[in-house]
């Protein structure tokens, strides 16, 4: 089993959809990153989350550190929305790791 | 404009061929690591760096060396590739670990033949 586990692994949504990304850890972490790889391969820094919930535009992350699960949610998604959208945690000690990875496509 | 650049792009090369891809960063950012990313295994870290001269491995460093010599570089040297090692290779710096946001450059896509 994976340490960072995504759901679902792809997503295809209509414009103005509303989006949940899931990200489940099964370690004692220390923060939480969201991160969009874009099309061309370019990653943006979302989120950085150790508690509560962010939120950015029409980007909300949540994350509940007793039940180890972070989610990411686009309001009203936008064609632009359509990327991958991938999961880091860093565990204690500075180890990082990664999840899989969230294909989505919002179609107009 | 703040941002992490990477050199070369794009690189086809030959097993056992000594390569160096560069990574700088503009931003003063104490905190720098290298990442390749493979279809289906995702993101892993290669290699980061705390500060000038604080290296240390990541999951995956076997193949790889780096140094870090002044703050805004931090190279990522290949002694001997091989075909294993062809990959996207991202670089990224934050100020301080990753209880900050990071910072990706643009990407490296190398081939090894």
């Amino acid at each position: 089993k994976n340490e960072v586990e995504q759901s679902p692994q792809n997503l295809t949504a209509q414009e103005g959809e509303f989006i949940t990304i899931n990200c489940s850890y099964s370690v004692g972490i220390s923060a939480l990153h969201w991160l969009q790889q874009h099309p061309g391969g370019g990653i943006v820094s979302l989120f950085m989350l150790s508690s509560g919930k962010k939120k950015h535009g029409r980007l909300i992350a949540t994350i509940n550190i007793q039940e180890k699960h972070s989610s990411l949610h686009i309001t009203a998604s936008h064609p632009r929305d359509s990327a991958v959208y991938i999961c880091a945690v860093r565990e204690y000690g500075n180890k990082l790791v990664f999840g899989a990875g969230t294909i989505l496509r919002v179609k107009s | 404009e703040a941002q992490v650049t990477q050199n070369p792009r794009y690189l086809i090369t030959v097993t056992g061929k000594k390569l160096t891809v560069t990574c700088s960063q503009n931003m003063n950012h104490e905190y720098m690591s290298w990442y390749r990313q493979d279809p289906g295994l995702g993101l892993r870290q290669i290699y980061y760096s705390m500060n000038v001269e604080v290296t240390d491995k990541g999951d995956v460093p076997e193949g790889y060396k780096v140094s870090r010599k002044e703050k805004r570089n931090f190279p990522l040297i290949l002694e001997s590739p091989s075909p294993n090692q062809t990959s996207l290779y991202f670089c990224a710096s934050s100020l301080g670990g990753w209880y900050n946001e990071q910072f990706f450059g643009p990407g490296t896509r190398l081939t090894v033949l």
